[in-house]
C-alpha cells in the first residue's frame, strides 16, 4: 500500500540510451513532481504536472520528458544519456497545484557510464 | 525565481542538546515552507511545516518558526536522539497557479554525538 512508488530502485546504463522510470501514487493526489538529487544531495525540482498541464524547469534538457497516461501516473523518459545524468531521481505528489504537502517516492538511482 | 539558503551545512550537537538550523528565501509571495528529514539512502520525508499565516509550530520535540518580515524560517530540534541523525531540507513554495514545485535548501547534515 506504498503511497508513491518507482520502478527500478536502480538504473544502470551506458551514454547515449534511452531509458524511462516510472511513478505511481495511490493517493489521489492531483499534481505530481518529478525532482533530481546530484551527489551533493541538492534536491531541483524539474517537472510539475497538474490536470494535464506541464510546468518545465527552464534548466531542464529537453532530452527529458515526463508523460502523463492517466493522474495516477508520472513516467520520466531520457533519451541520449549522458555522463551529468547520474543522479537520483524522486517522483512526488500532492494534493493540489497550490496545497504544499508533498509526498515523494523512493527514489531511482540513475548511473550513466 | 525562489531562492533558498539554508544554514549551517553541518551541525554536530551532543545527544540531550537542542540543535537549530536556519533557511532564508528571497520570494515575498512563498507561502508555505516544509521541512524533509532524509536518512541515507531514503527519500525525503516531511517532519512539519508551517504557513505563511502563523508564526510558530510544534510538533513533539521538533518545532518550526516563521518571521515572515525578515523572510527566514527556523527547525529546532529538543532533546536529541540519535534517530534524529540524518539530513535535514528546508524549503519553500510559493504563490499562485500551475504547480511549480518546492525550492530546497542545500541540507544540513546534523549529527548527533553520543
Amino acid at each position: 500500500d506504498t503511497a508513491v512508488s518507482q520502478t527500478p530502485k536502480y538504473l544502470v546504463t551506458q551514454m547515449g540510451n534511452d531509458k524511462s522510470i516510472k511513478c505511481e501514487q495511490n493517493l489521489g493526489h492531483d499534481t505530481m513532481y518529478w525532482y533530481k538529487q546530484d551527489s551533493k544531495k541538492f534536491l531541483k525540482i524539474m517537472f510539475s504536472y497538474n490536470n494535464k498541464e506541464l510546468i518545465i524547469n527552464e534548466t531542464v534538457p529537453n532530452r527529458f520528458s515526463p508523460k502523463s497516461p492517466d493522474k495516477a501516473h508520472l513516467n520520466l523518459h531520457i533519451n541520449s544519456l549522458e555522463l551529468g545524468d547520474s543522479a537520483v531521481y524522486f517522483c512526488a505528489s500532492s494534493p493540489g497545484p497550490s496545497l504544499g504537502e508533498q509526498y515523494f517516492g523512493p527514489g531511482t538511482r540513475l548511473t550513466v557510464t | 525565481g525562489e531562492n533558498v539558503e539554508q544554514h549551517p551545512s553541518t551541525l554536530s550537537v551532543q545527544e540531550g542538546d537542542s540543535a537549530v538550523i536556519k533557511c532564508t528565501y528571497s520570494d515575498s509571495a512563498s507561502n508555505y515552507f516544509p521541512w524533509y528529514k532524509q536518512e541515507l539512502g531514503k527519500r525525503p520525508q516531511l517532519i512539519i511545516d508551517i504557513r505563511s499565516n502563523v508564526g510558530e509550530k510544534k510538533d513533539q520535540r521538533i518545532a518550526v518558526t516563521l518571521n515572515k518580515t525578515a523572510k527566514h524560517f527556523s527547525l529546532h530540534i529538543t532533546e536529541t536522539q540519535p534517530e534524529d541523525s540524518a539530513v535535514y531540507f528546508c524549503a519553500a513554495k510559493g504563490r499562485g497557479g500551475g504547480a511549480d514545485g518546492l525550492t530546497f535548501g542545500k541540507g544540513t547534515h546534523l549529527i548527533i554525538q553520543p
